[in-house]
């Protein structure tokens, strides 16, 4: 199985501020994935990054709110901008097992905007 | 996204008994059905996943029956244990290198 590396693993942000959420992969992917899960709630995409394109966003999610750089095929990061209490969620990464379709999961990011 | 539909939300099962969680999807196009194990403060583990070329894939205590004709698919985990209470979510996916799509999660408790 692949080895998904998230940090943070928590943090707790103030209003109006910003949190960048690295991803590391332990072996190279094409598509990466991230997965917004809100407490109690199931996993929801958030935006599939392809190394060396634009992020492709699921309706809901903008840009500009959630920023995605994706350099090169191991590594992967989210921001989340201007953050409000409602941005409170765990943030999950997400890559497929090589050559298949099997997707492991990063430990999560547990994010708390006070 | 396509619509998995996952039950029961919330499931309590005596220790060696058997816990049942189902899950239906819509999109013909799916060609890969995982389930995943999640507990508090960590993210979804892979459990046991099937292809639509078989009806049935056993791991240990967990199998997975797979129903292609009424789009269908089930978790069973037999001799349920109190360390399997945990949040389960079914998932569906359409080939390679595309994002799953989630049920909602099913909490289940395995009392003793």
């Amino acid at each position: 199985s692949a080895v998904i590396s998230q940090k943070p693993s928590r943090d707790i942000c103030q209003r109006g501020t910003s949190l960048t959420i690295q991803c590391q992969v332990d072996s190279q992917v094409t598509m990466m994935f991230w997965y917004r899960q809100q407490p109690g709630q199931s996993l929801t995409l958030i935006a599939t990054a392809n190394q060396g394109s634009e992020a492709t966003y699921e309706s809901g999610f903008v840009i500009d709110k959630f920023p995605i750089s994706r350099p090169n095929l191991t590594f992967s990061t989210l921001t989340v901008s201007n953050m409000s209490p409602e941005d409170s969620s765990i943030y999950l990464c997400s890559a497929p097992h090589s050559g298949g379709t099997e997707a492991f999961f990063g430990q999560g990011t547990r994010l708390t905007v006070v | 996204q396509q619509q998995v539909k996952q039950s029961p939300q919330s499931l309590i099962v005596q220790k060696g008994g058997i816990s049942i969680i189902n899950c239906a999807y819509e999109n013909t196009a799916f060609d890969y059905f995982p389930w995943y194990q999640q507990f508090p403060g960590k993210g979804p583990a892979l459990l046991i996943a099937i292809r639509p070329d078989v009806s049935e894939k056993k791991e240990g205590r967990f199998t997975i029956s797979f129903n292609k004709s009424a789009k269908q698919f089930s978790l069973h985990i037999m001799d349920s244990q109190p360390g399997d209470s945990a949040t389960y979510f079914c998932a569906a996916a359409d080939s390679g290198n595309t994002p799953l799509v989630f049920g909602k999660g099913t909490r289940l408790s395995v009392i003793a």
